[in-house]
């Protein structure tokens, strides 16, 4: 089975800072990546996916970017946090084929 | 457009008691579903997945989800509720010609002694 790995777990940056979240998977190899955001415990929002190394595609239009270098790495970025990117982030992988996907423990980011 | 529905933001229910969670989807073309369950400041656990055949999916923990096509549905339900499986559920959906993966608000299950 896969693995993903997300750091750091916890983030407390300042507005304006930048930022840089990253995810990376052990145990396949060419994956379907995600990033989803989750907001007060509830709803998952899809931000980002990536079937291939420098393939990205934006769902919201919003602060943060994604970038794919690796074929198991996956990093969400923003050059200048703002308060509403407060929230719980998730990485999640899955092979093609559908095989059941996986996620991370999460990296929970508060800007203040 | 591709979408999810959890029309219940929280199921109460005793324990002993079944208990059903409902979601419904929006898709073209017939669709690969999940369940997810996530405890308090957790990633996302898998409990089963609808890709094809039976319509009763059986998976962890003693849950089971029935696909019905004719009212896109894909119900979560489990005969005898266990204070344990207090937690927020999630469905999931992706139509089988896009990588999107879209899930529901979460639907948050109370298991009372």
């Amino acid at each position: 089975s896969q693995t993903i790995h997300q750091w750091p777990a916890t983030l407390v940056q300042p507005v304006g800072s930048p930022l840089s979240l990253e995810c990376t998977v052990e145990g396949t190899s060419n994956p379907n990546l995600y990033w989803y955001r989750q907001a007060a415990g509830r709803g998952l929002q899809l931000l980002f996916y990536s079937v291939g190394i420098g393939q990205i595609s934006s769902e919201v239009p919003q602060n943060l970017s994604a970038s794919r270098p690796q074929d198991r790495q996956f990093i969400l970025s923003s050059k200048k946090l703002l308060l509403s990117d407060s929230g719980f982030y998730l990485c999640a992988s899955v092979r093609g084929g559908w095989d059941t996907i996986y996620f991370g423990e999460g990296s929970w980011l508060t800007v203040v | 457009a591709q979408s999810v529905a959890q029309p219940e933001d929280q199921v109460n229910v005793a324990e002993g008691n079944p208990l059903t969670v409902k979601c419904t989807y929006s898709v073209s073309g017939n669709p690969y579903l999940f369940w997810y369950v996530q405890y308090p400041n957790r990633g996302l656990q898998f409990l089963l997945k609808y890709i094809t055949g039976d319509n009763l999916v059986k998976g962890s923990y003693g849950f089971e989800a029935e696909f019905n096509k004719s009212q896109t549905s894909f119900h979560l339900k489990k005969p005898s509720a266990l204070v344990s499986d207090s937690a927020l559920y999630f469905c999931a959906v992706r139509g089988r010609a896009t990588d999107k993966l879209i899930f529901g608000t979460g639907t948050r299950l109370q298991v009372f002694p």
